[in-house]
């Protein structure tokens, strides 16, 4: 398998359930980023993390919580989400050149 | 604040039709930008890397220039397949990479 993989593909949850994603990227790449992407917004970025510690936060309520055991896994952890959650979450690896490679992306619904 | 503008938000052409995307930007410590098409719900597929300002990359139908404060990405003879949000985001030495808002491209046939 190559690329970027995010499971899953599509999550619903409520309010009060924990849950969390993951993305695992197999290009070899150092740095890994998760962006949140809602319905006629641009893309927002989260986290960055490169060599397993986070260089980059963007100022993301705590109830999103990422992790970076290795530089090949990423996931984000979701706990009392609201309804305005709710949008595609992209995890992206980076190159050295410093173009990013997307994973599908798992659609997130909070009911 | 680093500041992308993409434009138009959406543009509609016959198939054959061809046209331009504007990428603007105000960024510090620019060097270069990236392209990016993203098809309905899936993630962004890498397009192009510009390093320097007058240059220009192709690839099938799309040709991507840059110049010091905006790139453009031309669609020459589209096909509805190029029908897609074409983004961009300046590259910078740091992780920070944000993307415009994009452009919403729809060719018919």
């Amino acid at each position: 398998e190559t690329g970027v993989t995010q499971t899953p593909r599509h999550l619903v949850m409520g309010m009060t359930n924990k849950k969390s994603l993951k993305c695992e990227q197999h290009l070899g790449h150092n740095a890994m980023y998760w962006y949140k992407q809602s319905a006629k917004k641009p893309l927002e970025l989260m986290f960055v993390y490169s060599l397993e510690e986070r260089v980059e936060n963007n100022s993301v309520p705590s109830r999103f919580s990422p992790e970076c055991p290795n530089s090949s896994h990423l996931f984000l952890h979701l706990h009392t989400l609201q309804p305005e959650d709710s949008a595609l979450y992209l995890c992206a690896s980076r190159s050295r050149g410093g173009e990013l490679f997307f994973g599908e992306g798992s659609r997130l619904t909070v009911l | 604040e680093d500041q992308v503008t993409q434009s138009p938000e959406a543009l509609r052409l016959q198939e054959g039709e061809s046209s331009s995307l504007n990428c603007s930007y105000t960024v510090s410590g620019l060097r270069g930008l990236f392209w990016y098409r993203q098809d309905p719900g899936k993630g962004p597929e890498f397009l192009f890397t510009l390093y320097s300002a007058g240059e220009e990359k192709e690839k099938e139908r799309l040709k991507a220039t840059l110049t010091k404060k905006e790139s453009f990405l031309h669609i020459t003879a589209p096909k509805p397949e190029d029908s897609a949000t074409y983004l961009c985001a300046p590259r910078t030495g740091g992780f920070k990479t944000i993307f415009g808002a994009g452009t919403r491209l729809f060719v018919k046939a």
